[in-house]
């Protein structure tokens, strides 16, 4: 069954160090998603991609944070100067279509735990 | 913005008993997911319910959407070892999921 892949399982940086997460999201999807998870705490989304543009982003999605999809395939979520608090687990979802009644689907991949120093 | 609240947070229950948590939306939504992520996982899609009012069935899992699709709930009858993890509702809007904080389901064997 296809899954959602991420690179690397796990980043340790520097405070105001640049990183980039990558993602190989499932084949034919469309749609693409990345979240993050803080330890112990729920799941929030960053931002949404779709047809090569962000097509939604939260409040935490700031100018620090952009998004990529530089080959057609990987999907990348780069951080520019990371801070303390970026630490946490970065989940990369996708989803092949959006159908008139709303039903669909995400696949999230495993996470990249990021700890910033 | 849109919230999405669950409770309780955390339940822990003997094998064999039943467990329910429950999501609450302050917005009406177009279709709500369920997801459960094990320890040091991530999360896995359960289920979707579009419908109001519907109601769906995964084995010993009941998922119900709410007549005015703001709430919904889970319920695991006769709970066994391997149904522990966190289990988040999802709250669709236009495009983003708004995730429940989450129910910490552990149970004693």
């Amino acid at each position: 069954e296809p899954e959602v892949t991420q690179t690397p399982s796990h980043q340790v940086t520097q405070m105001g160090q640049e990183v980039i997460l990558r993602c190989v999201p499932i084949s034919n999807h469309l749609y693409f998603y990345w979240y993050r998870q803080i330890l112990g705490q729920k799941v929030e989304f960053l931002v949404s991609f779709y047809n090569n543009e962000i097509s939604e982003k939260s409040e935490i999605f700031d100018d620090q944070f952009s998004v990529e999809r530089p080959d057609g395939s990987n999907f990348t979520l780069k951080i520019r100067s990371t801070k303390l608090e970026d630490s946490a687990m970065y989940f990369c979802a996708s989803k092949r279509w959006t159908s008139g009644d709303g039903t669909d689907t995400q696949y999230f991949g495993p996470g990249t735990r990021l700890t910033v120093l | 913005g849109q919230q999405v609240m669950q409770i309780p947070q955390y339940q822990h229950v003997q094998e064999g008993e039943d467990f329910t948590t429950y999501c609450n939306s302050s917005t009406t939504l177009s279709n709500i997911q369920w997801y459960k992520q094990r320890p040091g996982g991530h999360p896995v899609f359960l289920i979707q319910l579009v419908k109001s009012g519907e109601v769906k069935k995964q084995k010993r899992l009941t998922f119900q959407f709410g007549e005015a699709k703001k709430n919904s709930s889970l319920h695991i009858t006769a709970t066994q070892t391997t149904d522990v993890g966190t289990y988040f509702c999802a709250g669709k809007g236009a495009q983003k999921l708004v995730f429940g904080q989450g129910t910490r389901l552990t149970i004693n064997p």
